[in-house]
């Protein structure tokens, strides 16, 4: 399935270091969102994207910077991290309302070292 | 208390075995129910959506109970393929935010 793509798949970055996550839908969707997964924790929200405006941000350091340039693509740009940031990073796209669920990309698996 | 939970697992069972998840949610003013399942490091997918009335897709039987915010899932007939941990999801009206359970992992054994 190639609804939701996301690039890297795979990241090892030092805590000084800076990248981007990349995440682009393919199914005419209008609103996206990061989400994060830490093992045996259920997935965290960190934001939301409804025709490019961010319409929640919860409660996320600010080393880890969104940004919509369109309704189809979404990054996540991170700086300085932290080891406990190492995680899947997945991104997710729905219609507006979301009432007939997300869909998800891959995800990218990150390593803070 | 957690606002989606869900029952902690693992559950073992025989293929064929019938095995029914149950989740609730603590928000009263939830508006679309969902129940996804997710792959040893893969991403969560949509399985199926849940209504009042109660839905079914081949195996699979979703209720919810909006007064006792409830939700479940029934599996009838166990594959193999059907190993997976399944997430309780529930969406709040404003902005789409989905609040995940911490998933009922499930090992379908031959």
């Amino acid at each position: 399935e190639t609804g939701v793509t996301q690039t890297p798949r795979h990241l090892v970055m030092g805590m000084t270091n800076k990248k981007s996550l990349k995440c682009e839908q393919h199914l005419g969707h209008n609103a996206m969102y990061w989400y994060k997964q830490s093992a045996k924790k259920p997935l965290e929200l960190m934001f939301v994207y409804n025709f490019k405006e961010q319409t929640e941000n919860n409660s996320v350091p600010s080393r880890f910077s969104p940004e919509c340039p369109n309704s189809s693509h979404l990054f996540l740009h991170l700086h300085t991290l932290q080891p406990e940031d190492s995680a899947l990073y997945l991104c997710a796209s729905s219609t507006g309302t979301g009432g007939n669920g997300q869909y998800f990309g891959p995800g990218t698996r990150l390593t803070v070292t | 208390r957690k606002e989606v939970e869900q029952d902690p697992g693992p559950f073992n069972v025989p293929e064929g075995a019938t095995v029914a998840f149950n989740c609730t949610y603590s928000n009263s003013a939830s508006q679309s129910f969902f129940w996804y399942r997710q792959d040893c490091r893969k991403e969560p997918k949509l399985l199926m959506s849940v209504y009042s009335s109660g839905n079914e897709d081949g195996r699979f039987t979703a209720q919810l109970n909006r007064a006792s915010q409830y939700i479940s899932l029934l599996i009838r007939d166990s594959k193999l393929s059907d190993s997976a941990t399944y997430l309780c999801v529930v969406l709040y009206n404003q902005g789409g935010k989905l609040i995940f359970g911490q998933g009922t992992e499930l090992s379908v054994k031959p």
